[in-house]
């Protein structure tokens, strides 16, 4: 069964600060990765798409990182500001071969809060 | 603004009644993707539709159905609804329908409440 965990669940740093959130997943056969975030009561938005052959991609503060071997992605937000606040979204796309489209698996997230 | 609208945005109905909620993709968008989110649950996807057709089926309940209009607008219809179906229903958008990098753009949501 593809699967996508994140951690940690929740996390709360100082404003300014740096942070690294993980996605571990074991969706088959991989496609893509993607982060989104998502502020509370909004729909999610997309910050990074990976494909098997990206390591890094970067978004302005935030750089997502993916390890296709190791099946492991993170997203490092830098010198964080208050409107880093927010859910942040691992979301896996594997092909559905019987199906022959594309499925896209969700992680729960991971709530961020950024205090002054 | 993402360019996707959903009405209603909120609704609050009884247990065993029929909803239908409605979603307009971007313009030149021409792939429709419902997601459900619980509380405290990840995004579930539904379905999508491309072009009218139905393109890909996710964990969606029998008693859920949807369609996607010659407009491209697409309507999620939810019926002999439960106390467990309350949650945020998004719709997203993109151009295309099976290339998995085209980028999706999710609507403001619209927030079911089952009593």
């Amino acid at each position: 069964k593809n699967q996508v965990e994140q951690s940690p669940q929740s996390l709360i740093i100082l404003e300014g600060k740096n942070c690294t959130l993980q996605c571990n997943y074991t969706v088959s056969p991989f496609s893509n990765l993607r982060w989104y975030k998502q502020d509370t009561g909004r729909g999610p938005v997309s910050l990074t798409i990976m494909t098997f052959s990206e390591n890094t991609k970067s978004n302005g503060r935030y750089t997502a990182t993916l390890d296709a071997d190791t099946k492991q992605s993170s997203l490092h937000i830098t010198a964080s500001q208050l409107s880093d606040s927010a859910s942040y979204i691992c979301v896996v796309s594997a092909l559905d071969l019987g199906a022959g489209s594309y499925q896209l698996t969700f992680g729960k997230g991971t709530k961020l809060s950024v205090i002054p | 603004d993402s360019g996707v609208t959903q009405t209603p945005k909120h609704l609050i109905t009884a247990t065993g009644q029929r909803v239908t909620l409605r979603c307009s993709p971007r313009s030149g968008d021409l792939s429709v993707y419902w997601y459900q989110q619980s509380l405290d649950q990840g995004l579930q996807f539904l379905i999508q539709y491309y072009n009218g057709e139905e393109r890909a089926k996710g964990n969606i309940l029998e008693r859920f159905s949807a369609q996607q209009f010659p407009d491209l607008h697409s309507e999620l219809n939810l019926s002999s609804l439960e106390l467990g179906d309350s949650a945020l229903y998004f719709c997203a958008s993109s151009v295309g329908g099976s290339e998995p990098t085209y980028e999706q753009y999710f609507g403001p949501g619209t927030r079911l409440t089952v009593t």
